[in-house]
């Protein structure tokens, strides 16, 4: 069974720093991984997703990397702003139309 | 522009009760999905659905039915409620293709007691 890990539960940086968000899962037999950002009493908001072919995505300030070998993935998140202040979930989806979350980062900016 | 919506956004259920979660989507998707996530636990994936008539088990189905008659629609239903099922359900929707994004609902809030 797949297993998803987000690495630091929690995080505060202050405005400006660059970070990064980690997630591991234990089955590299997938097909994609997603990146969401979820606020609170929200739904999830796709941010990236990458093809198990590829090795990143980027989009604005945020890149998102994948060595499935290794079964890792990396959300980086260049000059973080107070609005970044959300939580972020993996989500890795396996054969089978199987998704599996990471239990997610909470992230807080500092004015 | 509506995307995934979810009704109701909150409720209360008395042990035993049954209700029907409902979800529809206008964005003409073929897949369907419902999660629950409880606090500290991630996304946990109950059912799922590749199409109108067609639906398929998640990670964690038991206490839980869903149908899928139309493209739009896929209700979730709860039978015979447990003080367990106390969680937030989201429904998210896909097309079919694996470089597709989910989209997903702001989800319902349930509490059984």
């Amino acid at each position: 069974k797949q297993e998803v890990t987000q690495i630091p539960a929690a995080l505060s940086v202050p405005e400006g720093e660059n970070l990064v968000l980690n997630c591991s899962f234990t089955d590299s037999a997938i097909y994609n991984l997603q990146w969401f950002r979820q606020d609170p009493g929200k739904g999830l908001t796709s941010l990236l997703l990458i093809q198990s072919s590829q090795r990143e995505q980027t989009s604005g300030r945020l890149n998102a990397s994948l060595d499935k070998s290794s079964g890792r993935s990396t959300l980086y998140i260049a000059a973080s702003q107070p609005g970044d202040s959300a939580t972020y979930l993996c989500a890795v989806r396996n054969t089978g139309n199987q998704f599996y979350f990471g239990t997610g980062t909470s992230l807080t900016v500092i004015p | 522009n509506a995307g995934v919506t979810q009704t109701p956004k909150f409720r209360i259920l008395k042990i035993g009760q049954s209700m029907t979660l409902q979800c529809t989507q206008d964005m003409n998707h073929n897949y369907m999905y419902w999660y629950r996530q409880d606090p500290g636990m991630g996304l946990k994936l109950i059912y799922y659905s590749v199409g109108a008539g067609i639906t398929d088990k998640g990670e964690v189905p038991n206490g839980y039915n869903v149908s899928r008659s139309t493209t739009e629609d896929f209700p979730l239903r709860l039978e015979l409620a447990a003080p367990s099922q106390t969680s937030v359900y989201f429904c998210a929707s896909s097309y079919a293709h694996s470089n597709q994004p989910q989209h997903f609902g702001d989800g319902t809030r349930l509490s059984i007691l």
